[in-house]
């Protein structure tokens, strides 16, 4: 079945350190995309990306990045520039916007 | 970015039908409303969308106001499966190529909390 794949489900990184968290998708879907939900809260976009090789900030890019070198795959990495990473990371695709998202199952990240 | 209000919270009994109500006054004529639910821990679940026709599909219908600044979600008969967050979101549809500024990623707020009792 064609879906969206996060690793780990659980993160725990020291403070200073950078962290990447995985996803990938076998929708063939261009566009991919990355939010952050903190406890009780909505998701805030980061990055988003609608084709390889390109990719735009979203609400609160500082102190995240990412890359897209294949349609598949679009990592985030968490950098020591991120002042509070700790929150649940949610990456979702989409064949183009007038339809709907699909998200994957999320990656609890825990500074520690 | 077009805004979208919803209840906190709303509750309902098992086997009822149970109607979710979204206002989005500032909706624009290329804003799709979409509905998404969320389960703890778990990353959102597409539920439906529409641009100005009522919708339905195996799991809901969303009713759209005509002057389409409020939709409904309607869930025909609720089970304590259905018990989640649900959010009401707009997307703007212009193509892949954006002309103005802004994001093209659903902008989610806190959405409703729905409490199914057995």
């Amino acid at each position: 079945d064609g879906g969206i794949t996060q690793s780990p489900k659980y993160l725990f990184r020291k403070e200073g350190q950078n962290v990447t968290l995985s996803c990938e998708q076998n929708l063939n879907h261009d566009a991919m995309y990355w939010y952050r939900q903190d406890p009780g809260q909505g998701l805030r976009l980061i990055y988003y990306s609608q084709i390889v090789n390109d990719f735009q900030k979203g609400d609160i890019a500082e102190g995240y990045s990412v890359s897209r070198e294949k349609k598949e795959s679009f990592p985030l990495t968490v950098t020591s520039a991120q002042k509070n990473p700790t929150a649940f990371y949610l990456c979702a695709s989409s064949i183009e916007q007038t339809y709907g998202y699909t998200f994957g199952s999320g990656t609890r990240l825990t500074v520690v | 970015d077009a805004k979208t209000t919803q209840p906190n919270s709303m509750e309902s009994n098992e086997e009822e039908p149970v109607h979710l109500p979204c206002n989005h006054s500032t909706i624009s004529g290329t804003d799709y409303i979409h509905w998404y639910r969320q389960l703890p821990s778990q990353g959102p679940e597409y539920v439906i969308h529409g641009l100005t026709s009522n919708v339905n599909n195996r799991m809901a219908s969303l009713a759209i106001a005509e002057d389409r600044k409020s939709s409904t979600l309607i869930l025909h008969r609720a089970t304590l499966r259905d018990a989640a967050v649900y959010y009401c979101i707009l997307r703007v549809g212009h193509g892949l190529m954006y002309s103005g500024g802004g994001a093209d990623g659903l902008t989610f707020g806190k959405g409703t909390h729905l409490i199914i009792q057995p």
